[in-house]
């Protein structure tokens, strides 16, 4: 079956550095997305890895294993604003479309 | 172009009432998702469009779930029969063609079913 896996929630401290987690394991892979969401808005499109490595945006960093079905969200220099859920999704396959969502993990920022 | 808008923005009615609900993408986007998601749940793909064309539908959709996007610009999405497990979020999102290209996220229609 399809199935991905993240942390329900997680608390950090501000200015600190935060990892999520995220174990997948789909019938393909095409393709892992992070997206962050506020509470009561809409998804926002933070990274996207196609390739094993570490792709790097400011302060968030995104790194993918195909061969172990792991990536993570790395946010560095937490500020308040960061509190929010964090999205893994995948597509698991060349022309299919639809992405595979983990429920979120909930981050909470601590002064 | 000020991104993905959905209307209603709140809906309540009554079990077994009908709801429709709008989505317009972003004006280039050719590619439009409907999505529903709960509290605590990340999304559920319920179905995609390219341009006017329907080209997946999660098994998962019951027969009363319909969507049609005639002219390839906007998007409805229609529940018949509503029932009290139909009350979530219901998210459109639009892209451009690419398998690596982000999707935009309108704010929702959240539903209420009583």
């Amino acid at each position: 079956g399809q199935n991905i896996d993240q942390p329900t929630e997680m608390t950090a401290t501000e200015g600190a550095i935060v990892q999520i987690n995220c174990t997948y394991q789909t019938s393909g892979f095409n393709g892992l997305f992070w997206y962050q969401q506020h509470a009561g808005e809409a998804p926002t499109f933070l990274s996207y890895n196609v390739l094993d490595g570490l792709e790097e945006k400011g302060r968030f960093s995104s790194f993918l294993s195909r061969s172990k079905g792991y990536s993570y969200l790395l946010l560095k220099e937490l500020q308040m604003k960061d509190s929010a859920s964090y999205l893994c999704a995948v597509r698991d396959g060349e022309g299919n479309y639809q992405l595979i969502w983990g429920a979120g993990t909930k981050l909470i920022i601590k002064p | 172009d000020t991104g993905v808008s959905q209307d209603p923005r709140h809906k309540i009615t009554k079990r077994g009432q009908n709801v429709t609900f709008r989505c317009d993408p972003i004006s280039e986007h050719n590619r439009l998702y409907w999505y529903r998601q709960t509290l605590g749940q990340g999304p559920e793909f319920l179905t995609y469009f390219q341009n006017e064309a329907q080209l997946e539908k999660s098994r998962l959709l019951s027969d009363r779930f319909s969507a049609e996007r005639p002219k390839g610009s906007f998007s409805t999405l229609e529940i018949q029969r509503t029932e009290q497990g139909d009350s979530a979020m219901y998210l459109c999102a639009s892209s451009l063609p690419g398998g690596g290209t982000e999707a935009f996220f309108g704010q929702g229609t959240r539903l209420t079913v009583v």
